[in-house]
């Protein structure tokens, strides 16, 4: 089962705008990390924000986790034409000492029109 | 230093027939985890290995099975296959040291896997 939603399920903006998705989740997590995956092919790993983090940047990006709230936001600054994909969040929980996998949301798909 | 690989990267297969897929864990990474995403969805987590032995797994079947390799490299077996099998699936393998995998995962491209 999926552990939580991202927001919107699509979103199509114009190249050189920001771009916002959102994430909530429905656990306790140790890490929530962001995720790309272009034309359904394999998920390229962006940035991971731990549990006692609440905000982390890395280059364009920037994450931001609120765990009272059980939620993410990442922000994609000056949008490009080659970040038109579809964006994941997944969370690690505390149980079973870590070997649980990753719990994916069922991703916002981000279109940058040129 | 190589990524992850996965073989093949299409397969078509009848229902009730097996399937073998194979990835390749990135050099380094002794954890390998298996996910299925079906189309438009996000990946489910169905298993992962660690130590040549299985150390967590998702809600799915025993018919999904899988092997990891003293390389560390692993295998996905599929018994009985069924129409709702039909997905991409995917490997991801990490570092782990001591408890737990916390960290990012390497992803393969992917094999996708269509049953009739």
């Amino acid at each position: 089962s999926q552990q939580g939603e991202e927001d919107p399920q699509a979103l199509s903006i114009q190249e050189g705008e920001n771009a916002t998705m959102n994430c909530s989740y429905k656990t306790s997590i140790n890490n929530l990390q962001w995720y790309r995956q272009n034309s359904g092919r394999g998920l390229v790993h962006l940035i991971l924000i731990r549990s006692n983090e609440r905000e982390k940047h890395s280059g364009r990006l920037r994450v931001t986790l609120d765990t009272s709230k059980k939620s993410s936001s990442l922000l994609i600054t000056a949008s490009r034409a080659a970040d038109t994909a579809s964006y994941f969040c997944a969370t690690v929980g505390y149980s079973g000492g870590g070997a649980d996998g990753l719990t994916f949301g069922k991703g916002t798909h981000l279109i940058i029109q040129p | 230093e190589t990524g992850v690989t996965q073989s093949p990267t299409h397969l078509i297969k009848t229902r009730g027939q097996q399937v073998t897929l194979r990835c390749s864990s990135q050099s380094g990474h002794n954890t390998v985890s298996w996910y299925q995403q079906a189309l438009g969805q996000g990946p489910q987590f169905i298993f992962q290995y660690y130590r040549e032995e299985e150390n967590g797994r998702g809600n799915f079947p025993p018919r999904f099975s899988g092997l990891q390799f003293p390389n560390y490299s692993s295998e996905l077996n599929v018994n009985a296959l069924e129409l709702d099998d039909s997905a991409l699936y995917l490997c991801a393998s990490s570092p782990r040291t001591g408890l737990s995998v916390l960290h990012e995962q390497f992803f393969g491209p992917g094999t996708r896997l269509t049953v009739l």
